[in-house]
């Protein structure tokens, strides 16, 4: 089984600019999670998602949002970007509730 | 309330020698643990983790894990340490069915 696929690995944008990554789950998960990754604030939860349905949502503001397809595969959504923006972003996939949770290798985004 | 606490943000060991990397949770639920490993510009690797049953966990290349209740504590050894154990290592707490919490990490370096 191919494992969590992210795409791009490594971005860079602009300040205000707005940007898209993506998610593709291990076949057959459905609840994908996203995570921010900082050297000051470490791994934070951003949203899960089951079913095309956010179950769970972290301690993020609005410009972050995210969105699940029927295929499973998500997109994570950051509005009017931030240099503080600039992390890590960890996807990932499990086949429900229970605690088999599998990483992806993350996207790098870099705000100038 | 749920946090983790990884003491020691840095640790340093010759090759050889056991492998000693702390945890400490804290939790009102019975959690689900994690250990994960996380080299230079990639995603998390699961190393081991607890949920039920056995509260001695083996996990991938020689590491291993205790859970202990009373003392809250789930640290992760190994007898060995490898040149290619040098990597950034994260104790997590698996709650509500979906959400991870991250410590904030500990940097293991192995001195040859």
């Amino acid at each position: 089984k191919a494992g969590v696929t992210q795409t791009p690995r490594y971005l860079i944008k602009t300040r205000g600019q707005q940007v898209t990554l993506s998610c593709s789950p291990i076949s057959g998960h459905r609840s994908v999670s996203w995570y921010q990754q900082t050297p000051g604030q470490g791994l934070q939860f951003l949203f899960e998602y089951f079913s095309e349905t956010q179950r769970n949502k972290g301690n993020f503001p609005g410009r972050f949002s995210g969105r699940q397809f029927s295929n499973s595969r998500s997109e994570m959504n950051v509005s009017t970007l931030e240099l503080g923006d600039s992390a890590l972003y960890l996807c990932a996939s499990s086949p429900h509730s229970e605690a088999f949770v599998f990483f992806g290798q993350g996207t790098r985004l870099t705000v100038v | 309330a749920q946090s983790v606490t990884q003491l020691g943000s840095h640790v340093s060991v010759s090759e050889g020698a056991l492998v000693l990397l702390r945890c400490n949770y804290s939790s009102s639920v019975p959690p689900y643990l994690f250990w994960y490993v996380q080299y230079p510009n990639q995603g998390l690797q699961l190393l081991l983790k607890y949920t039920t049953g056995a509260t001695l966990v083996k996990g991938i290349n020689g590491f291993e894990a205790e859970f202990k209740k009373s003392e809250t504590s789930f640290h992760l050894t190994k007898p060995s340490a490898h040149m290619s154990d040098a990597a950034e290592y994260f104790c997590a707490v698996y709650l509500n069915g979906n959400q991870f919490y991250f410590g904030t990490g500990t940097s293991l370096t192995v001195i040859p």
